[in-house]
């Protein structure tokens, strides 16, 4: 079964401390994106990749970082820099540019105390 | 940032009504938009890839039209259904750069038995 998958599907750390959240596809995508999801906003894009070995920050970026050093995997690692890093976070990935939906996992609830 | 409103933000109606929403957005540079259905505790997933101007697509009980000169979409659904209530998300891509979306905040379905 082609998918993305997400782990862990929750999270929790102490304050100050980084913490990798892991995004996996077999839809042989070459895009993948990072979402972050408070209560009452929408979808917001915090990193994306569009090959591997590249990658651009997206509208929300400061306090995160990312690697894509295979075309299947896309870590994101949030840092002791983000002010406010309890959150739900989703993956997704597509066909690269163009008009292609995208595949989304099914998320990780990261709660920072 | 890019405005791509939803509304309404949220909508209870009884089994069996039909309702609509609305997705807004800048007219300028359209390339694409994309309807979601986010169920609860599922991931995200394409309902409809919408490209041109006057398109109407239709996936049983659930439609969507698209026009692009005033900047706006409406999703429709005839005889909602219980198995109906999520949240659907409209997302907006536009031409001319990387054909990153961005999302709109959603509008909650929400149908009663």
């Amino acid at each position: 079964d082609g998918g993305i998958t997400q782990s862990p599907k929750y999270l929790f750390r102490k304050e100050g401390q980084n913490v990798t959240l892991s995004c996996e596809q077999n839809l042989n995508h070459d895009a993948m994106y990072w979402y972050r999801q408070d209560p009452g906003q929408g979808l917001r894009l915090i990193y994306y990749s569009q090959i591997v070995n590249d990658f651009q920050k997206g509208d929300i970026a400061e306090g995160y970082s990312v690697s894509r050093e295979k075309k299947e995997s896309f870590p994101l690692t949030v840092t002791s820099a983000q002010k406010n890093p309890t959150a739900f976070y989703l993956c997704a990935s597509s066909i690269s540019g163009g008009r292609y939906e995208q595949y989304f996992g099914p998320g990780t609830r990261l709660t920072v105390t | 940032i890019l405005n791509v409103e939803q509304s309404p933000q949220s909508l209870h109606v009884q089994e069996g009504d039909s309702t609509n929403f609305t997705c807004s957005f800048p007219s300028s540079n359209f390339y694409a938009l994309h309807w979601y259905r986010w169920e609860t505790a599922k991931s995200p997933e394409a309902l409809f890839v919408m490209t041109l101007n006057g398109d109407e697509k239709k996936k049983g009980r659930i439609s969507a039209t698209l026009n692009t000169k005033e900047g706006y979409s409406y999703l429709y659904i005839k005889g909602s259904q219980p198995e109906d209530s999520a949240t659907y998300l409209c997302a907006l891509k536009r031409g001319g750069g990387s054909y990153i979306p961005t999302f709109g905040r959603g509008t909650s379905l929400i149908v009663h038995p």
